[in-house]
């Protein structure tokens, strides 16, 4: 079947303009994660729902970012007055059921990513 | 929170040789371990992970330990191949509230030489 995908691939946008970023996990998998990938380093934590509901949103910086996940599939990230300093590769990442749950066999599977860059 | 290190940042290995890359985390809570290969310009892949009541775990070429006492575990890799080359990231995952939250490290780029 299809693996995660993200849309779009690469997104250029101007300093202050606001962006979408949406990410269609594998069918069937309740737990989607975001990451923020920077050159050189490891993903970053964004926020992680299970279902329809963000379980945890810690990783957001800051009131400009914002996610949903309306009908527990698709998922979309908006970031609100884009600054420079927020680009980077935004990864999505789906598993069957919460990572890491005990006694499970659990893979998170990751998805191409969107390259965002802010002028 | 949780915090991962890292070592080496780079890794430069002959083909055949064995590599290994070493973390360490810093939250006793964290219990679940997991590694990703991540190839230029793809999307990170799981190759193995590791739970805190296993002490090693082996796949193929690829094995992982864990030393709950001292915080740290690492990748071996036996019989290197060129393509292995990628950047290996580790990840410690605590479980806030009930979800596994991974924190990643921040990657040993690993060039085996053919």
């Amino acid at each position: 079947g299809a693996g995660v995908s993200q849309t779009p691939s690469n997104k250029v946008t101007e300093k202050g303009k606001y962006v979408e970023l949406r990410c269609d996990p594998i069918s069937g998998h309740t737990a989607l994660y975001w990451y923020r990938q920077s050159l050189g380093q490891g993903p970053e934590f964004l926020i992680y729902f299970q279902g329809t509901g963000a379980a945890d949103d810690s990783g957001l910086p800051n009131d400009r970012f914002f996610a949903v996940r309306p009908e527990g599939s698709v998922s979309t990230l908006k970031i609100q007055r884009t600054e420079r300093g927020d680009s980077a590769v935004y990864l999505c990442a789906s598993s069957p059921i919460p990572l890491g749950l005990a006694g499970t066999t659990d893979t998170q599977y990751f998805g191409p990513g969107t390259r965002l860059t802010v002028l | 929170g949780e915090n991962v290190e890292q070592h080496p940042s780079t890794l430069s290995v002959q083909e055949g040789d064995s590599a290994v890359i070493k973390c360490t985390y810093s939250d006793s809570a964290s219990n679940y371990f997991p590694w990703y290969k991540q190839e230029l310009g793809k999307r990170p892949q799981l190759i193995i992970d590791i739970r805190s009541n296993v002490g090693e775990k082996k796949d193929q070429r690829i094995a992982v330990t864990l030393n709950k006492t001292a915080k740290h575990f690492s990748l071996h890799i036996t019989e290197t191949q060129p393509e292995d080359s990628a950047v290996y990231f580790c990840a410690a995952s605590e479980r806030p509230g009930g979800s596994y939250i991974p924190t990643f490290g921040r990657g040993t780029s690993l060039i085996v030489h053919p």
